[in-house]
């Protein structure tokens, strides 16, 4: 089956846009994670959605935002883009949530100028 | 706040060495993972750690999770090169419903033929 697909895979933007990123989980996979990456912070979480709810949220500010469809299909947000957002934004779908198997995609590059 | 700390975050050894990553916390985890991330691409699991001094092997690749449930190691045996990529730890707080995944740092690893 179809893995996790993220749109698009690399993005450039300037500081003060706004961006959107997209994550198809696996089919039947109700719950979708996302998270930056960067070479000085590691993987930090930013929130998991599950059945179109926020279950749970990490610890970043309210620029950042998601969402997720009736399809299971989720958005990320970035408002007001600074340089420091630069990083790889990775999602990760699961059949339940945190505690069963995570299969993630390949990532958003996004860099910010 | 770093919740988990993953050490040593870099390690260059000859194929046929062994090594062990560590991965130390001070909070309790429902459960402990470990992921190997390869440059371009997505984390991908290796293994999910439940029970306080479960050790789980995985062909060279022997994975433990402390008595307390607050530390993991992960030791590989005759290293190869291709083992080379970054390994990351993740614990999960609290219940699925309503916890977080918390990565470490990762651990670069670079395996000379």
């Amino acid at each position: 089956k179809a893995g996790v697909t993220q749109t698009p895979r690399y993005l450039i933007k300037t500081r003060g846009q706004q961006v959107t990123l997209s994550c198809s989980p696996i089919s039947g996979h109700r719950s979708v994670s996302w998270y930056q990456q960067t070479p000085g912070q590691g993987l930090q979480f930013l929130f998991e959605y599950f059945s179109e709810t926020q279950r749970n949220k990490g610890n970043f500010p309210g620029r950042f935002s998601g969402r997720q469809f009736s399809n299971s299909r989720s958005e990320m947000n970035v408002s007001t883009l600074e340089l420091g957002d630069s990083a790889l934004y990775l999602c990760a779908s699961s059949s339940q949530g945190l505690q069963t198997e995570a299969f993630f995609g390949q990532g958003t590059r996004l860099t910010v100028v | 706040t770093q919740l988990l700390e993953q050490s040593p975050q870099f390690l260059s050894i000859q194929e046929g060495e062994n090594l062990t990553v560590y991965c130390n916390s001070s909070s309790v985890f429902s459960s402990l993972q470990w992921y190997r991330q390869e440059p371009g691409e997505g984390p991908v699991l290796l293994v999910t750690v439940v029970t306080g001094g479960e050790v789980k092997k995985l062909k060279r690749l022997t994975f433990q999770f402390g008595d307390a449930r607050k530390d993991s190691s992960l030791h590989i045996t005759a290293a190869q090169p291709g083992d080379t990529g970054l390994y990351l730890c993740a614990g999960v707080i609290g219940s699925s419903n309503t916890g977080k995944l918390i990565f470490g740092q990762g651990t670069t690893l670079q395996v000379k033929p």
